[in-house]
């Protein structure tokens, strides 16, 4: 079981940054994905959950707006969009497909640095 | 939305018993789940449903709860857990928080 993720990404503020997070050795559609961000020093702050099956999602009140959780289910791919990127964006980005273990799988994480 | 609050840190010898504690006025009702984090690593979860471990990791680690309150042990602390531990609960909206974590130094 494993959740592979795009690479690092550098953007200005303002702009929007897409990441990529492809599941393997499981069904993609039987687990919720869930984003999650680490800002550099801080703790784990939850982003939202997607339903891989149906497109059903849920985000966190302080991201509305801003945040939009798609999939692929061809190619066993979700991804997170982020809009309106400020300094405070600047994080390492995880998705962690969620099932009866809580979080139990991550992917190894996506720096995105905002930065002008 | 709710919040899970825990101690910023905590400091144990070799061979102790570490707790730390979590706590938040919906954990009443939900379950809770421990992770830990090391540095430049995703974080693994520990503890499920506030008290069951999965396969693999140390029985050293476990959860108990009380009604507000959770607090996961670690028996017999080594070196290697030396790291970040989060606690995180979900609302009845599906919501999930995370606590602010706690960085466990043994020294």
């Amino acid at each position: 079981v494993q959740l592979v993720q795009s690479g690092a990404d550098v953007k200005k503020p303002g702009a929007s940054v897409k990441v990529s997070c492809k599941a393997s050795g499981y069904s993609f559609i039987s687990d919720d994905i869930n984003w999650v961000r680490q800002a550099p020093g801080q703790g784990l702050e939850w982003m939202g959950w997607m339903n891989p099956n149906n497109g059903n999602t849920g985000y966190a009140q302080k991201l509305q707006g801003r945040v939009t959780m798609t999939r692929n289910p061809s190619i066993n791919t979700a991804y997170m969009e982020l809009s309106s990127l400020t300094s405070e964006d600047t994080a390492v980005y995880y998705c962690a497909k969620s099932g009866d273990q809580g979080f139990d799988t991550w992917g190894q994480g996506t720096l995105v640095i905002v930065s002008s | 939305s709710f919040e899970l609050t825990q101690p910023p840190s905590v400091s144990v010898s070799p061979g102790q018993t570490a707790r730390i504690s979590c706590s938040g006025d919906a954990l009443a009702l939900q379950f809770v789940y421990w992770y830990q984090q090391k540095p430049g690593q995703a974080p693994v979860v520990l503890i499920y449903k506030d008290n069951k471990r999965p396969s693999g990791i140390p029985e050293r680690f476990s959860g108990s709860s009380s009604g507000t309150a959770v607090t996961l042990t670690i028996s017999g602390v080594q070196a290697e857990d030396e790291a970040d531990y989060y606690c995180q609960s979900s609302d009845s909206s599906g919501t999930w928080v995370f606590g602010g974590g706690t960085k466990l130094t043994v020294l």
